[in-house]
Order: structure tokens, then C-alpha cells, then sequence
């Protein structure tokens, strides 16, 4: 089956630093890639859309210059967290979905990111 | 977007036969059903997916009626190491994905 990777799986980083979770696919080509962030006992929610070589689109709420996406190529996605506090941290998961695909997706390990 | 609702919660027992229900009354002529299984501080891992009628794999079958707007997971003979909470998911290729608050299972001895 297909493999998202995800990386780092867990990082601390004191306030105001900025943080880079990536995301790849391994085994095949991801047109389009999703981000979550999920906190506890709560379900995923998602926060934006990345398709390879256009701009990401986010959901309402979330704030595009926070969260920064970059889908740079048909098998890595990045998101990056600016200026990070305490209220970002969060369980990270990020999703892949090839072209051709049914509907399914294809979910990474996830990033627990702590913010001190 | 389909809106799925799911029960928040069911027990069940080792070695039973465990049966959840997603209700999807907008689901759209292109829209498959997707269930997932999410064990804590991981990311969900498919489980099953459909369009209409039945489908089983080795590990689970989903029933959709005819007018799919609900669909049924069937786990047989579940175990301790199924304690997850599942969800379903409603889209088709190029839509969004948006998880419901899912239905956690826990298998008790």
C-alpha cells in the first residue's frame, strides 16, 4: 500500500521559534496533500489544501502566514509553523492523495509538537 | 461536503461481532465511503472503502443500502488491540476531507 512518512515525529521548540514538519510520500506521486492538526480527544480538523506547484488553500480560521505550506514537489509537502506559542501545539497529521485515486487517502505517522 | 454523524461511543467485548453506523443523508453521486481507524498519537489508517452494496476485506466489511446515505462497519470478532476510534469519510477525487467526530470503540476482556 501506499506510505506517507512524516518527519520529525516529535518536536519541542521554545516560543517564537519556527518549526518545519515534512511530509512525504514514498511510493507514489501525491497531487494533492492535506494537513490536520488534532488536539486531544478531539477528531482531526483540517487546515488546508496543498497541490503540487500552486498555492495552499486554507480553511477558514486558520491563518495562512502562521501556517505555512509549501508543496514543492509531487512527493513532499511541508508545513511550517511561524512564531510558534503554546496554543500550536498539536498533533500535526498530514494526508496524501494520488490522482487517481477513489477517495481514499493515505495518512502520515503525525508530529506532536510542543511549545514551551 | 457530506456531513457524517456517528454514535460517540460503543463497548463491546472480546471475540464479538461490533457494528457501526455513519449516517451520510448528503452524500453525492460521486462520493465514496472511506472508514478509518485511528489509535492514539497516530494518524488514521484506512480501513475500508465503498461506493454501494457490500464490500468485506480481510479485515472488515462495509454495508451501504441503496440509498447510501448511511453506511454500517462490521468488525468480526473484535479484539483488545481493536480500541480505536473510527471514523467515515465522504468524498470523492479531488474533494476535501472532513472527519466527523468519529465513534470510539473499546473492547473490554
Amino acid at each position: 500500500g501506499a506510505v506517507v512518512s512524516q518527519h520529525p515525529s516529535r518536536v519541542i521548540c521554545k516560543s517564537g521559534t519556527s518549526v518545519k514538519i515534512e511530509c512525504r510520500s514514498l511510493d507514489f506521486q501525491a497531487t494533492t496533500m492535506f494537513w490536520y492538526r488534532q488536539f486531544p480527544k478531539q477528531s482531526l480538523m483540517l487546515m488546508a489544501t496543498s497541490n503540487e506547484g500552486s498555492k495552499a488553500t486554507y480553511e477558514q480560521g486558520v491563518e495562512k502566514d502562521k501556517f505555512l505550506i509549501n508543496h514543492a514537489s509531487l512527493t513532499l509537502s511541508t508545513l511550517t509553523v511561524t512564531s510558534a506559542h503554546p496554543e500550536d501545539s498539536s498533533f500535526y497529521i498530514c494526508s496524501a492523495q494520488t490522482g487517481t485515486s477513489t477517495g481514499e487517502l493515505f495518512f502520515g505517522e503525525g508530529s506532536r509538537l510542543t511549545v514551551l | 461536503l457530506a456531513k457524517t454523524t456517528q454514535p460517540v461511543s460503543m463497548d463491546s467485548y472480546e471475540g464479538q461481532e461490533v457494528n457501526i453506523t455513519c449516517s451520510h443523508n448528503n452524500i453525492a453521486t460521486n462520493d465514496y465511503i472511506t472508514w478509518y481507524q485511528q489509535f492514539p498519537s497516530q494518524g488514521p489508517r484506512f480501513i475500508i472503502q465503498g461506493y454501494k452494496t457490500k464490500v468485506t476485506n480481510e479485515v472488515a466489511s462495509l454495508f451501504i443500502p441503496a440509498d447510501r446515505k448511511s453506511s454500517t462497519l462490521s468488525l468480526p470478532r473484535v479484539s483488545l488491540s481493536d480500541t480505536a476510534v473510527y471514523y467515515c469519510l465522504v468524498a470523492g477525487n479531488f474533494n476535501k476531507f472532513y472527519f466527523g467526530s468519529g465513534t470510539k470503540l473499546n473492547v473490554k476482556p
